[in-house]
């Protein structure tokens, strides 16, 4: 049964661009949460999918969104990117949420020059 | 707001100790307690999940027990080998929150 997949798993953009991240869950899993990682502040969460709806939200800025495909796939954008914003975004998937087990991807480790 | 502290942030210890890692949160209404390792550059692995009905879980060499009333679990890591290096996290499930807040972690380095 294959994993999380998360592309592309380095990324280097500059300030003020804009930014794709793509997350496939495991097969029948249908919850997809994104995280934010950073030396300084840890795992941070951003939000979560579940049946292509927006479930739950983390404390980040509107420059954060997120959807989810009808085949669970879900793609996270980040737009006008700051220096800050360079970190490792790792996906996570589930059966049905946070009350399961989960499964994380390796991430998409972002550089913002 | 969840608050999760993991104590001790590093440790280095020879290979074949007993190991203790603890882990506190401060709201108590939790759905279960997940513990992951993370390899450097890595994604997480989940270890172990305990149910908030549930005192303890093993997993081979891995056992985790929660005293959820006290806002506290601890991973307890039996005959440690350096494969076992690697930043342990713990992540409670808030009922309030209906997420996982993750620790800061504990970095363990296993030697030879």
């Amino acid at each position: 049964k294959a994993g999380v997949t998360q592309t592309p798993r380095y990324l280097i953009k500059t300030r003020g661009q804009q930014v794709t991240l793509s997350c496939s869950p495991i097969s029948g899993h249908r919850s997809v949460s994104w995280y934010q990682q950073t030396p300084g502040q840890g795992l941070q969460f951003l939000f979560e999918y579940f049946s292509e709806t927006q479930r739950n939200k983390g404390n980040f800025p509107g420059r954060f969104s997120g959807r989810q495909f009808s085949n669970s796939r879900s793609e996270m954008n980040v737009s006008t990117l700051e220096l800050g914003d360079s970190a490792l975004y790792l996906c996570a998937s589930s059966l049905s949420g946070a009350s399961e087990k989960l499964f994380f991807g390796s991430g998409t480790q972002l550089s913002v020059l | 707001k969840q608050e999760v502290t993991q104590i001790p942030a590093a440790l280095s210890v020879p290979e074949g100790e007993n190991l203790v890692l603890n882990c506190s949160f401060t709201d108590s209404a939790i759905y279960n307690l997940q513990w992951f390792r993370q390899d450097p550059g890595k994604g997480l692995t989940s270890l172990l999940l305990i149910q908030s009905s549930q005192r303890e879980q093993t997993s081979g060499r891995l056992n985790a027990s929660l005293d959820k009333s006290s806002g506290r679990s601890t991973l307890y890591i039996a005959a440690s080998q350096p494969g076992d290096s690697a930043t342990y996290l713990c992540a409670p499930g808030s009922y309030n929150t209906d997420k996982l807040i993750f620790g800061t972690g504990t970095r363990l380095q296993v030697f030879p």
